[in-house]
């Protein structure tokens, strides 16, 4: 059972828009920092966003974080068939004293 | 580069112990704390612990306590994961990651533990 919930699929078209929600509670999302991944079929997972809504150096523009109350969405605009893969969303839980992720969202770009 | 680098594939008995390595490169060490994070075959990221490498001082998953222990060698900035009395439901990837205050980067690049009798 994930601390943190995500659809399990999203799909769009190349070119199109996508969002993807993580929703939590006051005692992660709505108290620490949102972190979101980007994983590939059989490699670690790579940071796309940090501190709700902050790119690392060589992670595009097209890539976007939001934060609101105790959820957070992931924005991918332009999207690309290289854009297919297993996203997750990460925050840590003050209640439990934990790091926590949600169950994770698979991307297909139709 | 940031970079950390793990240890091989491991396969296990059930019942056995299992110790991971995690060999950081190209910051300070003892800067930032170094997360475990397992990923079971087709399911999700689980997070198991973290340690401080300044410190030693350590934190584990509930679900974990009293089966893992993490340690650090300053020397070789090398972080060790151990898990003991190991099961079918333990087999994952296992993942070290380095502790940023809103994200964990970069990423070991895994280490494929099979159990199996």
């Amino acid at each position: 059972q994930s601390v943190l919930t995500q659809p399990p699929s999203v799909s769009a078209a190349p070119g199109q828009k996508v969002t993807i929600s993580c929703s939590g509670s006051s005692s992660n999302i709505g108290t620490n920092y949102v972190s979101w991944y980007q994983q590939f079929p059989g490699t670690a997972p790579r940071l796309l966003i940090y501190e709700d809504n902050k790119r690392p150096s060589g992670i595009p523009d097209r890539f976007s974080g939001a934060k609101s109350g105790t959820s957070a969405t992931l924005g991918i605009t332009g999207l690309q068939t290289g854009d297919e893969a297993d996203y997750y969303c990460g925050a840590w839980d003050s209640s439990l004293n934990a790091g926590g992720f949600g169950g994770g969202t698979k991307l297909t770009v139709l | 580069q940031v970079q950390l680098v793990q240890s091989g594939a491991e396969v296990k008995k059930p019942g056995a112990s299992l110790t991971v390595s995690c060999k950081a490169s190209g910051y300070s060490f003892t800067n930032s704390h170094i997360h475990w994070v397992r990923q079971a075959p087709g399911q999700g990221l689980e997070w198991m612990g973290r340690i401080d490498p300044s410190s030693g001082g350590t934190l584990y998953a509930q679900r974990l306590q009293g089966r893992v222990s993490m340690t650090t060698d300053t020397s070789t900035t090398t972080v060790y994961m151990e898990l003991r009395s190991l099961r079918s439901e333990d087999m994952a990837v296992y993942y070290c990651a380095r502790g940023l205050p809103g994200g964990f980067d970069p990423w070991g690049q895994g280490t494929l533990v099979t159990v199996s009798s």
